[in-house]
């Protein structure tokens, strides 16, 4: 069974400076999908980043991007200039490309970010 | 365009009762997932259904139970409740030919507490 472990239940970060979280995972298949999701007090889980298990060229979307070591098994996040807004639960999840279109996602315990103004 | 849509949004029952909750997908989507979030713990896959069936289910008893209808709605079922059963109850939907791509996109949940 797959697995996904977030080692850092509470980071803090300054605002504007950067923050790294980090996510490792578990699984026998070669090709899947990995995501980080956001999610706010509002309780609703935000898509904030996703990569592809065959790409290796890291994911970025604006001040967010990821570091995806395969080998390794890990898919750590990294927050640039960080925000207020930023502040929330991230949760790490992995799903696997067998079962298309239908398979489940699993997540990790989670990352508690506090941003510092 | 509507997001997934989940009701109700807070839901306090007694241990022994049965619940039900629901829960519209975006619009487009076919395919709804769902999760139980024990407090402090990542989501925890349920069930899925997709063309009214179940297709994936995770580790939860017979006491859970979904349906799907043809607008795409769907609803869990549980019976029975125990205490352990408070938890933030989320839907995710998805389209099934994007292939998970864009992950799944889920709702606000249903905070269930069990008295």
């Amino acid at each position: 069974a797959q697995t996904v472990t977030q080692s850092q239940p509470e980071m803090s970060v300054q605002e504007a400076e950067t923050v790294t979280l980090s996510c490792t995972y578990d699984t026998s298949e070669s090709d899947y999908y990995l995501f980080w999701y956001k999610q706010p007090p509002s309780r609703q889980m935000i898509l904030v980043i996703r990569q592809e298990a065959y790409k290796q060229q890291n994911a970025t979307e604006n001040r967010f991007s990821v570091n995806f070591q395969k080998a390794a098994k890990s898919f750590s996040l990294k927050i640039s200039d960080s925000q207020l807004g930023d502040a929330a639960m991230y949760f790490c999840a992995y799903r696997r490309t067998l079962n298309f279109g239908n398979e489940k996602l699993t997540f990790g315990t989670g990352t508690r970010l506090t941003i510092i103004p | 365009d509507a997001g997934v849509t989940q009701s109700p949004t807070h839901l306090i029952k007694t241990r022994g009762q049965q619940v039900t909750l629901r829960c519209s997908p975006k619009s487009g989507h076919d395919t709804v997932s769902w999760y139980q979030q024990a407090l402090g713990q990542g989501p925890q896959f349920i069930f899925q259904y997709y063309e009214e069936e179940e297709r994936q289910r995770g580790n939860f008893p017979d006491r859970f139970s979904g349906h799907q209808f043809p607008n795409y709605s769907s609803e869990l079922n549980v019976n029975a409740l125990l205490l352990g059963d408070s938890a933030l109850y989320l839907c995710a939907s998805s389209l099934v030919q994007e292939g998970g791509i864009y992950g799944y996109t889920f709702g606000s949940g249903t905070r269930l507490t069990v008295v």
